[in-house]
C-alpha cells in the first residue's frame, strides 16, 4: 500500500524557516518524483515544485524560486520541503504528492495527509 | 505561470449533470495531453479523478468524464450524487517539469 506520511503542524514567526517531511512507503522511492502543493486557508491548490529522488534534482515554481528548497533522502525514503523568509501569506496546508505510481501520465496519484504551517508573530 | 481559470461554483440536483471548465493557454492545457482533475472534500487531501486528459484511475466511477478542446478542458459529473459535493481542481503540465493548477470549483448538490 502506497503511503505518504507528513510531519506535524508547525507554528513559525515571520522571517523564520520551516522544514516539512514526507516519508513514503509502498513503492520504490527513487522511481517517482515527489511534488509539493500549497493550499492557503479557503484557497486553491498551488504547485510549489518537485524533486527527483534518484537524481537529487529539483524544479521550483517561479513564484517560490529562491525561498523554497525541496530535497530527498534516499536512505530514509523521505522528501523534505523547506520554505524560508516566512510571511503571513505562507500560512497554509502543505501537501506532498507522488506522480505516476499507480497511473501513467503526469498526475498526482497519491497524497500525504497535509501539514498545517501557521505564520504568526 | 498563471493559474488555470475555473468557474468558482457549479451546482445541480441529484441525478443531473454539471460541467466544469478549465481554461489555460497553449503553454499548458493546449500544449500537452496531461490535464488531470482532483476532487477535494473539506479537510481532506485531494484525490485524483482523471489523468492524461480523460483516463480514470481504478475505482473512479464513469460518471466522471472529461473533454478537451484547444486550451480548455471540461469535467462533467453525470448522475450527481450527494457525495459529489466537493471542490474540484484541474491541473496541467506546463513544460520543463512545471505544473499549474486551476482556481478550483465548488460543486454543490442541491
Amino acid at each position: 500500500e502506497v503511503q505518504l506520511v507528513q510531519s506535524g503542524a508547525e507554528v513559525k514567526k515571520p522571517g523564520a524557516t520551516v522544514k516539512i517531511s514526507c516519508k513514503v512507503s509502498g513503492y520504490t522511492f527513487t522511481d517517482y518524483y515527489i511534488h509539493w502543493v500549497q493550499q492557503a486557508p479557503g484557497k486553491g491548490l498551488q504547485w510549489l515544485g518537485l524533486v527527483d529522488p534518484e537524481a537529487g534534482e529539483s524544479v521550483y515554481a517561479e513564484k517560490f524560486q529562491g525561498r523554497v528548497t525541496i530535497t530527498a533522502d534516499t536512505s530514509t525514503d523521505t522528501a523534505y520541503m523547506e520554505l524560508s523568509s516566512l510571511r503571513s501569506e505562507d500560512t497554509a496546508v502543505y501537501y506532498c504528492a507522488v506522480a505516476g505510481v499507480a497511473v501513467a501520465g503526469l498526475s498526482f496519484d497519491f497524497w500525504g495527509q497535509g501539514t498545517l504551517v501557521t505564520v504568526s508573530s | 505561470q498563471s493559474a488555470l481559470t475555473q468557474p468558482p461554483s457549479a451546482s445541480g440536483s441529484p441525478g443531473q449533470s454539471v460541467t466544469i471548465s478549465c481554461t489555460g493557454t497553449s503553454s499548458d492545457v493546449g500544449g500537452y495531453n496531461y490535464v488531470s482533475w482532483y476532487q477535494q472534500h473539506p479537510g481532506k487531501a485531494p484525490k485524483l479523478l482523471i489523468y492524461a486528459v480523460n483516463k480514470r484511475p481504478s475505482g473512479v466511477p464513469d460518471r466522471f468524464s472529461v473533454s478537451k478542446s484547444g486550451n480548455t478542458a471540461s469535467l462533467t459529473v453525470s448522475g450527481l450524487q450527494a457525495e459529489d459535493e466537493a471542490d474540484y481542481y484541474c491541473c496541467s503540465y506546463a513544460g520543463s517539469n512545471n505544473y499549474v493548477f486551476g482556481t478550483g470549483t465548488k460543486v454543490t448538490v442541491l
